[in-house]
């Protein structure tokens, strides 16, 4: 089964623009959760979706929003950006049936705001 | 929400020797409690996890366990090896539903 993955891999913005990344569950996953990891905050939960639906969400500002597909692909969106969001920006998928918790995380995306 | 906070930072073992890293949690309906391994420029790997109902649980070298009285846990590594070298995450699901990490240790193991 292929794992969970992330596009693009590095990416290079300016302050002031926005960005849109990409995530790709495991086969038959619905559940995809976004961190951003930094080297002074270590990761850091931002939102998780469940069936198309914001089931819970971190401590960030309304500029980091996401959404989620009927593939259960999801897209997190940072609008404005700031100096302070380059960090690497994971996602992790989860089967989410009873029980089952393990979270299985993509290779991330390397964000750099100049 | 939850807090969870990770000792030590950083450790350094001789090749061979055992490693012990721990985590304590303060939301008492946490009840799911991975560890994850990332290795320089690599994704979090799930090595080992938990849940509330038991105590221990070992996969080779590898054991954690849990003490919800205290409201901790912790991972003890075996027979160490160089490829063990990596940043290690404990965390934890609480009423929130949602995972919190620990701050990391990054673990040297010295040939």
């Amino acid at each position: 089964k292929a794992g969970v993955t992330q596009t693009p891999r590095y990416l290079i913005k300016t302050r002031g623009q926005q960005v849109t990344l990409s995530c790709s569950p495991i086969s038959g996953h619905r559940s995809v959760s976004w961190y951003q990891q930094t080297p002074g905050q270590g990761l850091q939960f931002l939102f998780e979706y469940f069936s198309e639906t914001q089931r819970n969400k971190g401590n960030f500002p309304g500029r980091f929003s996401g959404r989620q597909f009927s593939n259960s692909r999801s897209e997190m969106n940072v609008s404005t950006l700031e100096l302070g969001d380059s960090a690497l920006y994971l996602c992790a998928s989860s089967l989410e049936g009873t029980g089952t918790y393990e979270q299985y995380f993509g290779p991330g995306t390397r964000l750099t705001v100049t | 929400g939850e807090n969870v906070e990770q000792h030590p930072s950083t450790l350094s073992v001789q090749e061979g020797d055992s490693a012990v890293i721990k985590c304590t949690y303060s939301d008492s309906a946490s009840n799911y409690f991975p560890w994850y391994k990332q290795e320089l420029g690599k994704r979090p790997q799930l090595i080992i996890d938990i849940r509330s109902n038991v105590g221990e649980k070992k996969d080779q070298r590898i054991a954690v366990t849990l003490n919800k009285t205290a409201k901790h846990f912790s991972l003890h590594i075996t027979e160490t090896q160089p490829e063990d070298s990596a940043v290690y995450f404990c965390a934890a699901k609480g009423s929130a539903r949602q995972l919190t990490f620990g701050s990391g240790t990054q673990l040297t193991v010295l040939p």
